[in-house]
């Protein structure tokens, strides 16, 4: 069975720091792209950033760009997210999603970052 | 790319048809001639669920209730017939380009 975890998420001061973590497990994980989303409470879901299956290959949002990190692990199937001088707005629920070329086609239950003093 | 979805409520009858639009600021024709079109459902309090990829291609395990259809920038996902279990937000994802993009999403609710 196909299964993302993520882990990582929790309280965080603005401007501090913050690395997720997405376990992935039922399949071969160094075979597929893989991407971040968030969502804002309530809200709609922004896609955050896409990393290849080799880890050679990363794209942002803009709003996140130079500010977050996209790298993987394929020998412990885990992907990341580095995330620095974290905002308000950057309080959401953030999941991993596999990449089957150009679809989403798995994705995690995702984890809670709240940014606040 | 903008992708603006209508209408963003949809109070459908039990085993009544939904339809939902979905247009792109442009073309989401890829280089290699495929339309990296996708409509996820998101459940109340579960992560999104991809049912449709590629404009039409239901995903493993979609009931054949849900469909999707449309071409260069404008896209439809339909449900026959809605059941108890539809009620969500449904949102589409183009894939084509960088920055991938959402629509804001349409909630789908029983009347």
């Amino acid at each position: 069975e196909v299964q993302l975890v993520e882990s990582g998420g929790g309280l965080v001061r603005p401007g501090g720091s913050l690395t997720l973590s997405c376990a992935a497990s039922g399949f071969t994980f160094s075979d597929y792209w893989m991407n971040w989303v968030r969502q804002t409470p309530g809200e709609g879901l922004l896609w955050l950033s896409f990393i290849t299956e080799d880890g050679t290959g990363t794209n942002y949002a803009d709003s996140v760009k130079g500010r977050f990190t996209i790298t993987r692990d394929n020998a412990r199937n885990t992907l990341y997210l580095q995330m620095n001088s974290l905002r308000a707005d950057d309080t959401a629920v953030y999941y991993c999603s596999r990449d089957a070329i150009g679809h989403f086609d798995q994705w995690g239950q995702g984890t809670l970052v709240t940014v606040s003093s | 790319i903008v992708m603006t979805q209508t209408p963003l409520s949809s109070p459908v009858t039990l085993g009544q048809p939904a339809s939902i639009s979905c247009k792109s600021s442009q073309s989401l024709v890829h280089s290699d001639g495929n339309t990296y079109l996708n409509w996820l459902q998101q459940r109340p309090g579960q992560p999104p669920r991809l049912l449709i990829y590629q404009i039409s291609n239901r995903f493993s395990g979609v009931p054949d209730r849900f469909s999707g259809s449309g071409a260069g920038t404008d896209f439809t996902l339909k449900i026959s017939r809605v059941e108890a279990e539809d009620v969500g937000v449904y949102y589409c994802l183009q894939a084509t380009e960088f920055p991938r993009t959402f629509g804001q999403g349409t909630k789908v609710e029983i009347k």
